[in-house]
């Protein structure tokens, strides 16, 4: 169970697009589309931005995107807004049955 | 409005226990699959063990398997973390989080509850 590989740190101006990557193996990552993103502010618990690779939940901006090839996985945020600035953290569903985080990457909005 | 809130965190020497709790409300619990999320202080987070609707499967990450135990009582909407042998690696806030349904990804999280293992 080792945990997914992301960037420790991302930045980008306001109205600029980031993306954040999250590399797995075939055994979960590469394996299903059951990978999610949450966000995490500080002091507050994580909130879902993107389930099974690509979907919103409701309420959460169309800024926020999801994909995958392979054994990765990305979450593209476009227009950077300032609210932004947080922890975001991928997820996925391993063939083990369990479930796996990321190291989590910090956003920085210049 | 779906509520998910814990309890029982708190401090506790090394090879310790502690029960933790997870009040659910503003949903059917009954329908609704399971986990247990921790975040060590200043550390990512980590999935710790899942339980299904119906409490008929079970699953643990490797650093808690065989000294935690995940258990529900739907009658009470309620979910809970027994943790035994407890560690200082095991000191993090602990969350319970719904998953969405049909769904591996958590929808819904409680504020969390911070366990503290330390002599």
């Amino acid at each position: 169970q080792s945990a997914l590989t992301q960037p420790a740190s991302v930045s980008g101006s306001p109205g600029q697009s980031i993306t954040i990557s999250c590399t797995g193996t075939s055994s979960d990552v590469g394996g299903y589309n059951y990978v999610s993103w949450y966000q995490q502010h500080p002091g507050k618990a994580p909130k879902l931005m993107i389930y099974d690779v690509s979907n919103r939940p409701s309420g959460v901006s169309n800024r926020f995107s999801g994909s995958k090839s392979g054994n990765t996985a990305s979450l593209t945020i476009s227009g950077l807004q300032a609210e932004d600035e947080a922890d975001y953290y991928c997820s996925s569903y391993t063939s083990s049955g369990t479930r796996v985080f990321g190291g989590g990457t910090k956003l920085t909005v210049l | 409005e779906v509520q998910l809130v814990e309890s029982g965190g708190g401090l506790v020497q090394p090879g310790g226990s502690l029960r933790l709790s997870c009040a659910a409300s503003g949903f059917t619990f009954s329908s609704y699959r399971m986990n247990w999320v921790r975040q060590a202080p200043g550390k990512g987070l980590e999935w710790v063990s899942y339980i299904s609707s119906g409490s008929s499967t079970k699953y643990y990450a490797d650093s808690v398997k065989g000294r935690f135990t995940i258990s529900r009582d739907n009658a009470q909407n309620s979910l809970y973390l027994q943790m035994n042998s407890l560690r200082d690696e095991d000191t993090a806030v602990y969350y319970c989080a719904r998953d969405v349904d049909g769904k591996y990804s958590h929808d819904y999280w409680g504020p969390g509850t911070l366990v503290t293992v330390s002599s």
